[in-house]
């Protein structure tokens, strides 16, 4: 079975820090993405990487970064984290050209 | 752009009953796969149910089926002998096909709660 996971379910984070959220997968997935999800507004796109190093902004990418070193691993940084930015983060992985994305568990942040 | 439209935020079901939860789309492309989605309280999110654009035939998963109406973009999802595991978050979502990035675009969702 594919395994996604998340470093951490619940996070509670202080306005201004930098935030580290991270996520591995185990089954050679090219492709990985984040996504937050808030109430009545579904889920939305951060970032994906196609490849390692490689990059591509969603639908909102504002005020986070991405970074993959390698295949296997791909962490989501709020530099400055707002109170705006609490909320669930989901962590997806696929394969290339293949349509089933596999998800992680989520990650709970409060900036507070 | 591609968006997914779930007209439904909340629906219930009595258990053993069926129920429909709608979802329309809209796109100009011809090639796309369409996906259902559920998220259980506190759990993962799981695929339930595919579609690809090109096939006619409504895909079916055990309890979980589709009507799928590539005219008019709709892609309702149809769960018959609803079980208490049933209660979730649903998603409908629409992927490209032919897009190597695979990014999804999701519904709002609709929250399902299933009664005793």
């Amino acid at each position: 079975d594919v395994k996604v996971t998340q470093s951490s379910r619940y996070l509670v984070k202080r306005t201004g820090e930098k935030v580290f959220l991270e996520c591995v997968q185990d089954m050679d997935h090219e492709n990985m993405f984040w996504y937050r999800q808030d109430p009545g507004l579904g889920l939305r796109l951060i970032y994906f990487s196609y490849d390692v190093k490689m990059k591509e902004k969603g639908d909102i990418p504002e005020g986070y970064s991405v970074s993959r070193e390698k295949k296997e691993r791909f962490s989501l940084i709020l530099e400055s984290a707002s109170t705006n930015q609490t909320s669930m983060y989901l962590c997806a992985s696929s394969f290339e050209g293949l349509p089933k994305q596999y998800f992680g568990p989520g990650t709970r942040l409060t900036v507070t | 752009a591609q968006t997914v439209t779930q007209s439904q935020p909340e629906m219930s079901v009595q258990e053993a009953e069926t129920v429909t939860l709608s979802c329309t789309y809209d796109t100009s492309e011809s090639n796309y796969y369409l996906f259902w989605y559920k998220q259980p309280p506190s759990r993962q999110m799981i695929l339930v149910i595919r579609q690809e654009a090109y096939k006619q035939q409504n895909a079916t998963e055990n309890r979980f089926s589709v009507n799928f109406q590539k005219a008019a973009k709709s892609f309702s999802l149809k769960i018959s002998d609803s079980q208490l595991g049933d209660t979730a978050m649903y998603f409908c979502a629409f992927l490209h096909y032919g897009g190597s990035q695979g990014n999804l675009i999701f519904g709002k969702g609709t929250k399902l709660s299933v009664k005793p």
